[in-house]
Parts: C-alpha cells; sequence; structure tokens
C-alpha cells in the first residue's frame, strides 16, 4: 500500500459527459502528479501541482482540468468526453527533495461507451 | 526533451533465469532513474532508483546501475520467480521546476514455472 488513494476505482460513463477523479497523497506529501495510462500511448504525465498551485502541464487536454485543494488531496476533472479517453488514471505523489521519487495510487479506470 | 528508451517485449522466461531489460535515456542536467512495476490490475510501484552516476539501486533481488557514460540504466535480476511477472517501467525524473516522470513504454515480464 502506497499510501495514495484514489476514488473511484472504476468509472463508467457516455460520451460527451463530465467526470472527476479523487486523489489524496500520502500524509505529508504536498506534491501531487496525475498520468493518464492507455495502450496506445504509454504512460504520460498530465499535471502537477504542488501546495494548492500548478507547477507543470504536460500532455493535458483543455477538456481536463484539475485542482489541490487546501487539505491538499486534488481532483482532476475531465469533461465533454470521448471515447479517446477511456484509460486509467493514476495519482502520485511526493515529498520535498526525493529527487523525483513518486507513490502511486491504485488508478481509476475510466471506459468512456 | 526527457525521453526513455526501454527494450520491447514481452519477454518470457522460465523460473530461475537471468534477467535483463535494457533502458537507455535521454536528458540534460542530471537526473534521476528509477525502475517502477506493475503486477496485473494494480498501481505502479517503485522498485528501485538511482539518483546519481554510478550509483546502484537494488530491491527483491533486483538491480540496475546509473551509467552516464552509457546513458543507461539496465534491470537485471540472477533468476527470476513466477511471481515477478509484471510489467516493468524505466522512468525519469527531472526537477528545477517540476519533478515530473517521464515513463518508457514499458516491457511485459512473464515467468513459467
Amino acid at each position: 500500500d502506497s499510501g495514495v488513494t484514489q476514488t473511484p476505482k472504476h468509472l463508467i460513463t457516455a460520451t460527451g459527459q463530465r467526470v472527476t477523479l479523487r486523489c489524496s497523497p500520502r500524509s505529508g506529501d504536498l506534491s501531487v502528479y496525475w498520468y493518464q495510462q492507455s495502450l496506445d500511448q504509454g504512460l504520460q504525465f498530465l499535471i502537477h501541482y504542488y501546495n494548492g498551485e500548478e507547477r507543470a502541464k504536460g500532455n493535458i487536454l483543455e477538456r481536463f482540468s484539475a485542482q489541490q485543494f487546501p487539505d491538499l488531496h486534488s481532483e482532476l476533472n475531465l469533461s465533454s468526453l470521448e471515447l479517446g479517453d477511456s484509460a486509467l488514471y493514476f495519482c502520485a505523489s511526493s515529498s520535498a527533495g526525493t529527487r523525483g521519487e513518486q507513490y502511486f495510487g491504485p488508478g481509476t479506470r475510466l471506459t468512456v461507451t | 526533451g526527457n525521453s526513455v528508451t526501454q527494450m520491447e517485449g514481452p519477454v518470457t522466461l522460465s523460473e530461475e533465469a537471468f534477467l535483463t531489460i535494457n533502458c537507455t535515456y535521454t536528458a540534460t542536467g542530471y537526473p534521476s532513474l528509477f525502475w517502477y512495476v506493475q503486477y496485473p490490475g494494480e498501481g505502479l510501484q517503485l522498485l528501485l532508483k538511482a539518483t546519481k552516476a554510478d550509483d546502484k539501486g537494488s530491491n527483491k533481488g533486483f538491480e540496475a546501475t546509473y551509467r552516464k557514460e552509457t546513458t543507461s540504466f539496465h534491470l537485471e535480476k540472477g533468476s527470476v520467480q513466477v511471481s515477478d511477472s509484471a510489467v516493468y517501467f524505466c522512468a525519469l525524473g527531472s526537477w528545477g521546476g517540476s519533478e515530473k516522470l517521464v515513463f518508457g513504454k514499458g516491457t511485459k515480464l512473464t515467468v513459467n514455472p
């Protein structure tokens, strides 16, 4: 158990809908990262938050957004969903000074029908 | 930009065989290097890491050495077990802005009894 929790574990929704994925980092970790894992693209970095502030963006679509709250949990919002958004979405957290060492949650499997 | 190239799988071995999974990287500066493992239906687990040249990371019988001269971080294990069957990801971590991870495409390992 990494200490990172994600909910829900599975999500099935229709095209055009909006969903919210939730992540709670390990106790004490200020950084939260979101990654997307798909068969064709592999593991892709989406976005990084540090203590409530956006630190970096990767290959994140404009239909996607995220935020980190004062209690450090984070949410990833996916809107106007398309079939191609079906993937595993992972959250990871890290503490300062660990030179990139990240701990991953179990993931949320999103299926868009 | 930073990138990781990992040997294509799948790799199938018999129990007690020697394992090597090749990983090379392209990066500016002095990145950290990681191997993560993903068991079926689970999230990614940090297997081992190395933060500077000539460092050797090791865990659970797996080893990898950070070779700056050849920009490589090959994963090895002397005697694999059926329980090692999983997907292995080589990853590169950079910092000085965002400590995001850049992943290779993953190598699926199957160990037969």
